[in-house]
């Protein structure tokens, strides 16, 4: 079965420089949602969207932006980058909102695009 | 906002049974994951729940205690291969975005 797909799977960046990820989606999944992942730590929410519109916003500085095409897949552009963002980033989706009656909400995880800032 | 809280590691011999505890404080509550992450790899899904009681998958159960806040991973049967990260995420507060606990890294040896 199709899963979440996500590009690059590395990516190396100086300070200051900017990054793009990308999120494609399973299929006929409407909900994408992007979590960063530091070393030893736990996903940290950063934004979601569903049905192209975002949905929720977390923890996303304001050097990210994020937005959903036509298609459903999804990009997280990064600049100004950081040391500090050097992490796993995973995009997930699911079919509606998880939680909303009805759906039990599974998030279907990507491998991941491990970014490193040096 | 919300607390989530897991032990940080467990170890556990093959073939035996192990029990992860997840306790949480939400103002409100909308379901509990718990889900599986090996190093350097996508969280995958094991359970869902959001009513009160004890859902068998296999190997692994889970169960919830909505008036308690507390909710437990139970595997059994452990395998090599069951050597993890455990993550409890909760949905609360009309969110529908699941925020993780800092897991359990759980070690099983032979």
């Amino acid at each position: 079965a199709a899963g979440v797909i996500q590009s690059p799977r590395h990516l190396i960046k100086e300070k200051r420089e900017t990054a793009t990820l990308k999120c494609y989606p399973i299929p006929r999944h409407d909900t994408v949602y992007w979590y960063q992942q530091g070393p030893g730590q736990d996903p940290q929410f950063l934004i979601s969207f569903y049905e192209k519109m975002q949905s929720d916003k977390g923890s996303i500085p304001d050097r990210f932006s994020a937005q959903q095409f036509s298609d459903y897949h999804s990009e997280l552009n990064m600049s100004s980058l950081e040391l500090g963002d050097s992490a796993l980033y995973f995009c997930a989706s699911s079919l509606g909102l998880s939680g909303r009656t009805g759906n039990t909400g599974e998030l279907f995880f990507g491998e991941g695009s491990r970014l490193t800032v040096l | 906002g919300q607390n989530i809280d897991q032990p940080t590691e467990m170890t556990a011999t093959e073939g035996a049974i192990v029990q992860i505890n997840c306790t949480y404080q939400t103002s409100g509550f909308n379901g509990l994951f718990w889900y599986q992450q090996h190093a350097g790899e996508a969280p995958t899904f094991l359970s869902y729940n959001v009513l009160d009681g004890l859902e068998e998958k296999g190997r692994f159960s889970s169960f919830l205690s909505r008036s308690k806040g507390y909710s437990y991973l139970l595997l059994k049967e452990l395998q090599m291969k069951d050597s993890a990260s455990y993550l409890c995420a909760v949905l609360s507060g009309g969110s529908y975005i699941p925020t993780f606990g800092r897991g359990t890294s759980l070690i099983v040896h032979p």
